[in-house]
């Protein structure tokens, strides 16, 4: 019972460095989530996608981007990697198309110097 | 401007003691609050969610009190264990279509023997 697995864990970046952080859940669940978990802020939304094929914007989607490359797989890229985008990325998926997450993966942890 | 005002940031409960924490809301639209629970190193999870068409609602050791009038809710956790030593995240939505989760920035709760 994998749920939502996240790859990879930890990630160091120099600034302007590109990655893919990948996303995947197994429990055949229609939306998927990326947050983000900073000290002091909570979580908050960067993209979502409600069904596959389909993307949105959440509250800081800048310099950001997201693929739902099928109904399993939801990939976060970063192109030019930021100091300020250092924090903790957290996948969620959820079984309807509110935003409402259900499931989360364990994070990725992202510093970039 | 933060839509959910979580309090106390950080809490020490004794042992076999009631936990209490805390969330305030602004929107009145919001008529859904989840609350969530996180281990270190792991993703939140949902622990338990109530509308504003009932006052309250218990799952096991774990109770939502919602005060609709004054746009409060708080999570009560009777019996702490150690085992509960977790972050909570309160947060508030509103039902129907797309509408974001807006999230507490969290409790840390200690639990000690």
């Amino acid at each position: 019972n994998a749920g939502v697995t996240q790859t990879p864990k930890f990630q160091v970046l120099k600034t302007g460095q590109s990655m893919t952080l990948q996303c995947a859940q197994d429990m055949n669940h229609n939306s998927m989530y990326w947050y983000r978990q900073d000290p002091g802020m909570g979580l908050r939304l960067i993209y979502y996608s409600a069904s596959e094929g389909t993307t949105d914007k959440g509250e800081v989607p800048n310099g950001y981007n997201v693929s739902r490359l099928n109904k399993r797989e939801f990939s976060l890229r970063l192109e030019s990697a930021a100091p300020s985008q250092t924090s903790v990325y957290f996948c969620a998926s959820s079984e309807g198309t509110a935003t409402r997450p259900q499931h989360f993966g364990d994070g990725t942890r992202l510093s970039i110097l | 401007q933060q839509q959910v005002k979580q309090s106390p940031q950080s809490l020490i409960v004794q042992k076999g003691g009631i936990s209490i924490i805390n969330c305030a809301y602004e929107n009145t639209a919001f008529d859904y609050f989840p609350w969530y629970q996180q281990f270190p190193g792991k993703g939140p999870a949902l622990l338990i969610a109530i509308r504003p068409d009932v006052s309250e609602k218990k799952e096991g050791r774990f109770t939502i009190s919602f005060n609709k009038s004054a746009k409060q809710f708080s999570l009560h956790i009777m019996d702490s264990q150690p085992g509960d030593s977790a972050t909570y995240f309160c947060a508030a939505s509103r039902s129907g279509g797309y509408q974001k989760v807006t999230f507490g920035i969290g409790t840390k709760l200690q639990v000690i023997p």
